[in-house]
């Protein structure tokens, strides 16, 4: 009963540094999307997949790599942390785009870069 | 303008209390809308769609206004559970149609 699951949930780490953000699903869903959420902004869409090797750009993608050459994972990098990353970063899958609406989201990745 | 800006509150009110929000949404072909809600520090998860003609789950009520933009959201005889951040949702202009989150309105339900 894993569903979407996050790790790290809560992560320090200093400016420059990389850190990958993990994201695993057992639903099988085609559609991946990394989203963060600041106050003030609301949650942003950073990047998304629509199948195993297919992804797009959101609305925030600067600072951002991602891969996904399996279904059920959708990994999140950022090559050199700076503090304006520092934010809550939230996973979600769906079996279709944006389109019929129901996103089914992690419990968060806290990120504080110092 | 943002695509979709709601009034970020709070909302105190009184339990049984019936209080209502609404979102306002700037692409005008968007065509899919909902409601998701937010606990603290939770993740957020869909409370309903919302349909062209209106819909109804329990004390829950959606409506929508093509014509003016704007989505809304009637709770009736409100819970002290229902205290949370309501997130208005709309499929946007962006790349690939994907949805796009309002910054939220939040809600205390006082005893």
């Amino acid at each position: 009963d894993a569903g979407i699951t996050q790790s790290p949930r809560y992560k320090i780490t200093e400016t420059g540094r990389q850190v990958t953000l993990m994201c695993h699903q057992t639903w099988s869903h085609s559609y991946m999307f990394w989203y963060r959420q600041d106050l003030g902004h609301g949650l942003r869409l950073i990047y998304y997949s629509a199948a195993a090797d297919i992804t797009d750009k959101g609305e925030v993608p600067d600072g951002y790599v991602v891969s996904r050459s399996k279904t059920e994972n959708f990994p999140l990098t950022l090559e050199s942390a700076t503090r304006s990353q520092t934010s809550v970063y939230f996973c979600a899958s769906s079996n279709s785009g944006g389109d019929t609406g129901e996103l089914f989201f992690g419990e968060g990745s806290r990120l504080t870069v110092l | 303008r943002k695509e979709v800006e709601q009034d970020p509150g709070p909302f105190n009110v009184p339990e049984g209390a019936t209080v209502a929000f609404n979102c306002t949404y700037s692409n005008s072909a968007s065509q899919s809308f909902f409601w998701y809600r937010q606990d603290c520090r939770k993740e957020p998860k869909l409370l309903m769609s919302v349909y062209s003609s209106g819909n109804e789950d329990g004390r829950f009520t959606a409506q929508l206004n093509r014509a003016s933009q704007y989505i809304s959201l009637l709770i009736r005889d409100s819970k002290l559970s229902d205290s949370a951040t309501y997130l208005c949702v709309v499929n946007g202009d962006n790349a690939g149609n994907m949805l796009t989150f309002g910054g939220g309105t939040r809600l205390m339900v006082k005893p």
